[in-house]
């Protein structure tokens, strides 16, 4: 049972432009949200996350968005760059846990 | 710090055939975590610890087993190796169980059955 969900496996996008990636999650108990960025042969490194007190949290070029009514956040970069190609998961956890259930991934391209 | 690191990078075992991929962490982790990540799917969790002498199943835990004598180990073992077992296996650890705790993970050990 899927918990976190990615619905686009993959997004182009032009450099310099915005990245909109998206994620659904069907359990209400998650407060604790993160994105992972992975490249190929490589495991995934922590990128950003937010908790559920908040409904954005910045750094630098990448943004969380969290909407805790519909279930949903979403993660944009901008501006993108060549670098950020790359697959990115979602992940949630619970309160003061420790396992994560993570989504299936987008692959994000960047085109120069 | 190395942080996560995993051997082998790449290994091709024979249906039946048994293995150990190897795990170890310098950062004093007190939690570690073994994930599958199969083509077009997420992490899915296989086994956890949260301490020396302390398993417990994760999601698919069905054809594997792990061991924690140390901190700094988590091995992974393959009994009866089957061609659903291809997959990238991933190893991580994370230091707290608090909210801004996260997960550090190894570069995986590409596994393919025949």
């Amino acid at each position: 049972d899927q918990q976190v969900k990615q619905n686009s496996p993959s997004l182009s996008v032009q450099e310099g432009r915005i990245s909109i990636l998206n994620c659904d999650y069907t359990n209400s108990m998650f407060d604790y949200f993160l994105w992972y960025k992975k490249y190929p042969a490589e495991g995934p490194t922590f990128l950003i996350s937010i908790s559920s007190i908040k409904d954005k949290n910045e750094d630098g070029r990448f943004t969380v968005f969290l909407n805790k009514s519909a279930k949903h956040l979403s993660l944009h970069i901008v501006p993108s760059q060549p670098g950020d190609s790359a697959v990115y998961f979602c992940a949630a956890r619970y309160s003061n846990d420790y396992k994560l259930s993570f989504g299936a991934g987008t692959t994000v391209t960047v085109r120069a | 710090n190395a942080g996560v690191t995993q051997t082998p990078k790449f290994r091709i075992l024979k249906i039946g055939q048994s293995m150990t991929l190897q795990c170890t962490q310098d950062m004093n982790h007190n939690y570690m975590y073994w994930y599958r990540q199969d083509p077009g799917m997420g992490l899915k969790l296989i086994y956890y610890s949260v301490g020396a002498g302390i398993t417990d199943k994760g999601e698919v835990p069905n054809g594997y087993n792990v061991s924690r004598s140390t901190t700094e180990d988590f091995p992974l073992r393959l009994e009866l190796a089957a061609p659903s077992q291809t997959s990238v296996y991933f190893c991580a650890s994370s230091g707290l169980a608090g909210k801004k705790e996260t997960q550090y993970f190894g570069p995986g050990t590409r596994l393919l059955v025949l």
